[in-house]
């Protein structure tokens, strides 16, 4: 267990609709990252928090956004779903997000089936 | 071109083998290097980081970094049937403030008892 909650394991939605997926840090960890997983496509970094504040971003799409609260824990809203969003998406923690040293530790995922 | 490329296997052995498993890669501002295990349906768990170039042990796993080469490996010793899973080699580099890990499309392992 490496300590970083997601929720829900599993989500099944349609096209077009907007779904919201839920993520814990390890305690102390001050840097949320989200990764998305496809067959296709590997894992791919999609964003990173630091603190509450966005500190980087990668293959994320328009119709994707993030936020990290203020007792860290971070949300990843994914809108207007297309089939090919279907893929399983992690959130990783560290405990500083500006270091290239530090660990990311990564929690057991959400699974998105867009019908 | 991708930039880090990893056999996707699958790689199939027997109970005690040596398994290799490997990753090149083209961006040479990579200075973090990590494997990370993935079992069916779960999260990928660190199993070794190192930094630059060299060796470095921990129990049956060793990881190897040449960066002259652009290429990592991981060696498992004595192989058990619980090192079946899809290994990932993941890298990072130095970018001021933010740090994002680029992943190898992962190798399936299978280790027959």
């Amino acid at each position: 267990d490496s300590g970083v909650t997601q929720t829900p394991k599993h989500l099944i939605t349609a096209t077009g609709q907007r779904v919201t997926l839920r993520c814990s840090p390890r305690s102390g960890d001050l840097s949320v990252y989200w990764y998305q997983q496809s067959l296709d496509q590997g894992l791919q970094f999609l964003i990173q928090y630091y603190n509450g504040e966005e500190r980087a971003k990668g293959n994320i799409l328009e119709r994707f956004s993030a936020q990290q609260f203020p007792d860290l824990h971070s949300e990843l809203n994914l809108s207007s779903l297309e089939l090919g969003d279907s893929a399983l998406y992690f959130c990783a923690s560290s405990v500083e997000g500006s270091s290239t040293a530090d660990t990311q530790y990564f929690g057991p995922g959400t699974r998105l089936t867009v019908l | 071109q991708k930039e880090v490329e990893q056999d996707p296997g699958p790689l199939s052995v027997p109970e005690g083998a040596i398994v290799s498993l490997n990753c090149t890669y083209s961006n040479s501002a990579f200075q973090y290097f990590m494997w990370y295990r993935q079992y069916s349906r779960k999260g990928p768990e660190l199993l070794m980081y190192t930094y630059s170039s060299g060796n470095k042990e921990d129990g049956r796993f060793t990881a190897q970094v040449d960066k002259s080469s652009k290429y990592i490996s991981l060696f498992i010793r004595d192989s058990q049937p619980s090192d079946s899973a899809t290994y990932l080699c993941a890298m990072s580099a130095t970018s001021g403030s933010a740090r994002q890990l680029t992943f190898g499309s992962g190798t399936q392992l299978t280790v027959l008892p």
